[in-house]
C-alpha cells in the first residue's frame, strides 16, 4: 500500500538555525498538510497545500515556516529560526482529489531543538 | 469541551474483550475519522465516518456517529495485545478542499495479554 514517507525521522538542532523537514506524499494525491504533535499534546493542524500554494494556514505556522513543493514528488516544511518550543513531533500527511477522503500520515520527524 | 475530546482518557482491558471508546466535537462536521498512534510512531487511519452515516464497520472495527449528539465512538472487537495504542478521533468542517483535521486529546487504550 503507497506510504507517505517522512525523513529525517529524528532532528537535533541548535536555537536559531533553519531546519527542513522532508516529506514524499503518495503519488497521486493532491493536498498536503503539515501538522505538529507537542510530546503529550493534541496533534495540531500547520498548514495545508494544493495546487501550489497554501489554502489555509493556523495561528502556529507565522513567518518564520514556508512550505515548498519543489519538484513533483517532494514536499519540505521550513523552520527559518528555531525556538526551544519548536520541539515536537511534525506530520506531514496528503490526500486524494476525491471529495470525502481520509488524509494519510508519514511516521512523523522528531525534532529537538537545543 | 474542545473540538474532538475522547473519553476515556486511558483503558485497559483483558485481551478478547472489547474496548469502547467516545469522541465529542462541537461544531458541525463534514466527516468524522479515526486513527490510531503506536507510541513514538505516526497515524494510522482507520476508519472515515461521513456526516449523513450513522455506522461503519471495519474488520474489528465499528464506529457509530451521532450528528445530533456530537458523538461518536469506536468499538474494538475481541481485542489483541497489538491493538495497545493511542486513539484519536478527528474531525473536518464542511466545506470542499483542503478540510483541515482538528484532533481530540485521544484515548490510551493498553490490551492485557
Amino acid at each position: 500500500e503507497p506510504e507517505v514517507t517522512q525523513t529525517p525521522s529524528h532532528q537535533v538542532t541548535q536555537m536559531g538555525q533553519e531546519v527542513i523537514l522532508r516529506c514524499v506524499p503518495i503519488s497521486n494525491h493532491l493536498y498536503f498538510y503539515w501538522y505538529r504533535q507537542i510530546l503529550g499534546q493534541k496533534v495540531e493542524f500547520l498548514v495545508s497545500f494544493y495546487n501550489n500554494e497554501i489554502s489555509e494556514k493556523s495561528e502556529i505556522f507565522d513567518d518564520q515556516f514556508s512550505v515548498e513543493r519543489p519538484d513533483g514528488s517532494n514536499f519540505t516544511l521550513k523552520i527559518r529560526s528555531t525556538k526551544l518550543e519548536d520541539s515536537a513531533m511534525y506530520f506531514c500527511a496528503s490526500r486524494g482529489v476525491r471529495f470525502n477522503q481520509p488524509q494519510h500520515f508519514g511516521d512523523g520527524t522528531r525534532l529537538s531543538i537545543l | 469541551s474542545q473540538q474532538g475530546e475522547e473519553d476515556p482518557q486511558a483503558l485497559s482491558i483483558q485481551e478478547g474483550e472489547n474496548a469502547t471508546m467516545n469522541c465529542s466535537y462541537k461544531t458541525s462536521i463534514n466527516n468524522l475519522q479515526w486513527y490510531r498512534q503506536n507510541s513514538g510512531r505516526g497515524l494510522v487511519h482507520l476508519i472515515l465516518i461521513r456526516s449523513n452515516e450513522r455506522e461503519k464497520h471495519s474488520g474489528r472495527l465499528r464506529v457509530t456517529l451521532d450528528t445530533s449528539k456530537k458523538s461518536s465512538s469506536l468499538l474494538i472487537t475481541a481485542s489483541r495485545a497489538a491493538d495497545t495504542a493511542s486513539y484519536f478521533c478527528a474531525t473536518d468542517s464542511p466545506g470542499f478542499g483542503n478540510e483541515k483535521l482538528t484532533f481530540g486529546t485521544g484515548t490510551r487504550l493498553t490490551i492485557i495479554p
